[in-house]
């Protein structure tokens, strides 16, 4: 089955600087790559996808760049705020094949001031 | 918001005690999901239902037992728990399998 490796699990930036968190993933048939947000005692909420089709997507200040040869896939949080902060979950599936959200661990956002 | 419910939202429970969680849906989907969240797995999945059918279960023990009444109810029966059992438990909803799942606000479960 498929398994989401994500680093670093940890990860503080001044406001103001780029923030790039890294996953990895292992079935070749994963097709559909989401980001999702959690913010301090919420639930989980998607900030941005990339299917196989395309290798990069943009949405203001975030972006997600996808590599199908290599197997991964990377968040890049431009002029962070501290509203940023929060933890971040990549995750990887084959919608064609039904199977669910495989999420990676976690990367732990902090933003200071 | 209020896509994904979650019921109760806190819950105190005794190893003995046998109780249950509710997950209700109101964005049409077909799938839904149960996750444990714990500081060592942050997004473990449990289960996974499409269409009413249990698609998937992820080696969980079986003092947890889910039900899928119908495509928007989802429940997590509790029996005999453990301390270690004590986590945030997150329903989750999709538009078929691998697709983008909504997620309710969890319930806290601490077993004592």
């Amino acid at each position: 089955g498929e398994n989401v490796e994500q680093h670093p699990s940890t990860l503080s930036v001044q406001e103001g600087d780029s923030a790039v968190i890294k996953c990895t993933y292992s079935d070749s048939a994963s097709n559909y790559f989401p980001w999702y947000k959690q913010e301090l005692g919420k639930r989980p909420q998607l900030i941005i996808d990339i299917r196989s089709n395309v290798g990069e997507k943009k949405d203001q200040r975030i972006a997600v760049t996808l590599n199908k040869t290599a197997k991964h896939f990377s968040l890049h949080i431009t002029e962070t705020q501290p509203e940023d902060s929060a933890v971040y979950f990549c995750a990887a599936s084959n919608p064609r094949a039904g199977t669910a959200l495989i999420f990676g661990k976690g990367t732990t956002l902090s933003v200071s001031s | 918001e209020t896509g994904v419910t979650q019921t109760p939202r806190h819950l105190v429970m005794g190893m003995t005690n046998k109780k249950s969680l509710k997950c209700e849906q109101h964005l049409g989907h077909n799938a839904m999901y149960w996750y444990k969240q714990s500081a060592k797995k942050p997004l473990e999945l449990m289960f996974v239902y499409s269409l009413e059918e249990r698609v998937e279960n992820n080696s969980v023990p079986s003092r947890f037992s889910p039900e899928c009444p119908n495509s928007s109810h989802l429940f997590l029966h509790l029996h005999t728990l453990q301390p270690e059992d004590s986590a945030l438990y997150l329903c989750a909803s999709s538009q078929e399998g691998g697709n983008e799942q909504f997620f309710g606000p969890g319930t806290r479960l601490t077993v004592l």
